[in-house]
């Protein structure tokens, strides 16, 4: 069983660059969520996907994030122009959607940090 | 709202001694409650879930969690605690109505077993 991936695991840049990450959720899952968990704190929901829908996203997700996942398989998060304030372990969970039963499973993290 | 509370940053205990890791939530609506484990450095690792039945859910590496609907507990359990069950473990909830797909987290509790 292979499952989520995230790449890289590691991103050091500077203040202003842009950025992309990538997940690879497990095969035949429907469903793939972004989180950013910054230090001492759980996970907080970004955005997540039904296939290549995007369904929902928190206000967290400011304009300069964006995250795609054009044909229902893979997904990316992009933050253009970065701040400092972004710097967290941005994670990805995919699941498959079976109502009440749904369970998301975690991918090891991108950790950014932004200098 | 949804919403977790862990009260515990820190739990301590010996091995071989039972442990518990305390967990309160707040629910619009019947709650659908999850344990995560999280090493350095790693995602996620799902350990067990309350949807419905049973207040008692087993789960993964000898961990329980007993549902209390009258407390809005969710307690996490082991009868007899591991070195290696040193991590950093957190309660979520999911969101209901427009929000049913994200998890909402508490902050996390470390746990240290030492020998």
């Amino acid at each position: 069983d292979t499952g989520v991936s995230q790449n890289p695991r590691h991103k050091i840049t500077k203040r202003g660059q842009n950025v992309t990450f990538r997940c690879d959720p497990i095969s035949e899952h429907n469903r793939l969520y972004w989180y950013r968990q910054t230090l001492g704190q759980g996970p907080e929901f970004l955005t997540y996907f039904q296939n290549e829908a995007q369904l929902e996203k928190s206000r967290l997700l400011s304009d300069r994030f964006s995250a795609e996942r054009p044909k229902g398989s893979f997904s990316t998060l992009e933050i253009q122009r970065t701040e400092q304030g972004d710097s967290a372990m941005y994670l990805c969970a995919s699941s498959l959607d079976s109502g009440l039963q749904e369970t998301q499973y975690f991918g090891p993290g991108t950790r950014l940090l932004v200098l | 709202a949804q919403s977790v509370a862990q009260p515990e940053d820190q739990v301590n205990v010996a091995e071989g001694n039972p442990l518990t890791v305390k967990c309160t939530y707040s629910v619009s609506g019947n709650p659908y409650l999850f344990w995560y484990v999280q090493y350095p450095n790693r995602g996620l690792q799902f350990l067990l879930k309350y949807i419905t039945g049973d207040n008692l859910v087993k789960g993964s590496y000898g961990f329980e969690a007993e549902f209390n609907k009258s407390q809005t507990s969710f307690h996490l359990k082991k009868p007899s605690a591991l070195v290696s069950d040193s991590a950093l473990y957190f309660c979520a909830v999911k969101g209901g109505g427009s929000t049913l797909g994200r998890l909402y987290f508490g902050r996390g509790t470390q746990l240290t077993v030492w020998p």
